[in-house]
Formats: C-alpha cells, structure tokens, sequence
C-alpha cells in the first residue's frame, strides 16, 4: 500500500524558485516512477512531467521544459521537483503520484505554492 | 499536448446513472489503452477509480465503469449516491512516458 506524503506550503515572490518534496513509503520505491501534477486555483489537472526512480530518466511536458527539474533520491526515498522564474500563474497545488503501469495510483496530498510580490 | 474533452458538468438523481465522456485523439486515447479516471472531492487530492480503460482498482464500488470507442473514453456512474458528487478528471498515456487530463466534469447529484 503506497503513502506518498509532500513537504509544506510555500509562498514565494515572483523570480524566485520552488522545490516540493514527495517522501514515498509502503513500496519499492525504485521501481516506479513519479509523476508531477498541478491544479491552479478553480482550476483542472495539468500533467507537468515524469521521472523513474530508477535511473531519473525524466520526461517534462513542453510547457515546462527548461523551468522545471525533477529529481530523486533512493537512499530516501523521496522525489523532488524544481520549479524556476516563478510567477503568478504558477500559484496552484502541486501533487506527486506514483506512476503504477499507465495509471497514478498513489497520490500525496498536494503542496500549496502561492506566488505573490 | 492539448486537453482530453470533457463536458463541464453532468447530474442524476440518486439511483441513475451518469455518463462522463472523454475525448482525445488517435496519439492518445485512441491510440493506448491506458485510459485512467480520477475522483476528487473539494480540497482532496485525486483518487483513482478506473484504469486501463475498464480495471477498477480494489475498494472502488462497481457503480464505477469504463468503455472505450475511439477516440472517446467514457466513465458511466450507475445507481449515483451522494457521496458521488464530485469532479472527475479523464487522462491518457500518450507515449514516450507522456500523459495528458481531461479537462474535468462536475458531476452534481439531484
């Protein structure tokens, strides 16, 4: 049974950057991959990208490519995700999700990023 | 990677059934069959009700199905209750460890 459990809310100013922890637990951690997901305010799920623990082979969707970061740790266990030049249409709730097979199957339970001068 | 179609909104009366569809193109939905649907309640973090277009994982009621035709995944809520209302998001495997959501339906219990 996976338990994925996130790092705090964070509010940031616009320009800075943002890492949001994913610490997993209850499965062998280097055998999935995790994926990042955000939600802006009222708004729906947006895929941000994909990261193996295996070996951090990465896959970021387009809009995020060079901005954002993904990166793991198996002695800990636990995923980061890096996001760069911050503004405020990047205020949302940031999730990781272990990726089991095509399907994400374990969630955490969001980080709130707010981005406000 | 545009968003999967969804209708914004959906609503039953408790007992019938809602259908939820999800439309995409051949380099995802129609392409795999790795279709997911995603409950979330106000303030909760998603939750998987259906994968691999048909699979329900364990624990979620077999009020929860899914079918494919396509293009267009569907998820079909039957014998609605309560506890149903919520937002549900569609998403695909698109290839190359790329997914893409639904953009969402409101699903509203008369």
């Amino acid at each position: 049974q996976g338990h994925l459990v996130q790092s705090g809310p964070e509010v940031k100013t616009p320009g800075a950057s943002v890492r949001v922890s994913c610490k997993a637990s209850g499965y062998t951690f280097n055998t999935y991959g995790i994926i990042w997901v955000r939600q802006a305010p009222g708004q729906g799920l947006e895929w941000m990208g994909w990261i193996t623990a295996y070996n951090g082979k990465t896959n970021y969707a387009q809009k995020f490519q060079g901005r954002v970061t993904m990166t793991t740790d198996t002695s800990t266990n636990t995923a980061y995700m890096e996001v760069t030049s911050l503004t405020s249409d990047d205020t949302a709730v940031y999730y990781c999700a272990r990726d089991g097979r095509f399907r994400a199957d374990y969630w955490g339970q969001g980080t709130l990023v707010t981005v406000s001068s | 990677q545009s968003a999967l179609t969804q209708p914004r909104s959906v609503s039953g009366s408790p007992g019938h059934s809602v259908t939820i569809s999800c439309t995409g193109t051949s380099s995802d939905v129609g392409g795999y069959n790795s279709v997911s649907w995603y409950q979330q309640l106000p303030g909760k973090a998603p939750k998987l009700v259906i994968y691999d277009v048909t699979k329900r994982p364990s624990g979620v009621p077999d009020r929860f199905s899914g079918s494919k035709s396509g293009n267009t995944a569907s998820l079909i809520i039957s014998g609605l209750q309560a506890e149903d209302e919520a937002d549900y998001y569609c998403c695909s495997y698109a290839g190359t460890y790329t997914y893409v959501f639904g953009s969402g339906t409101q699903v509203t219990v008369l």
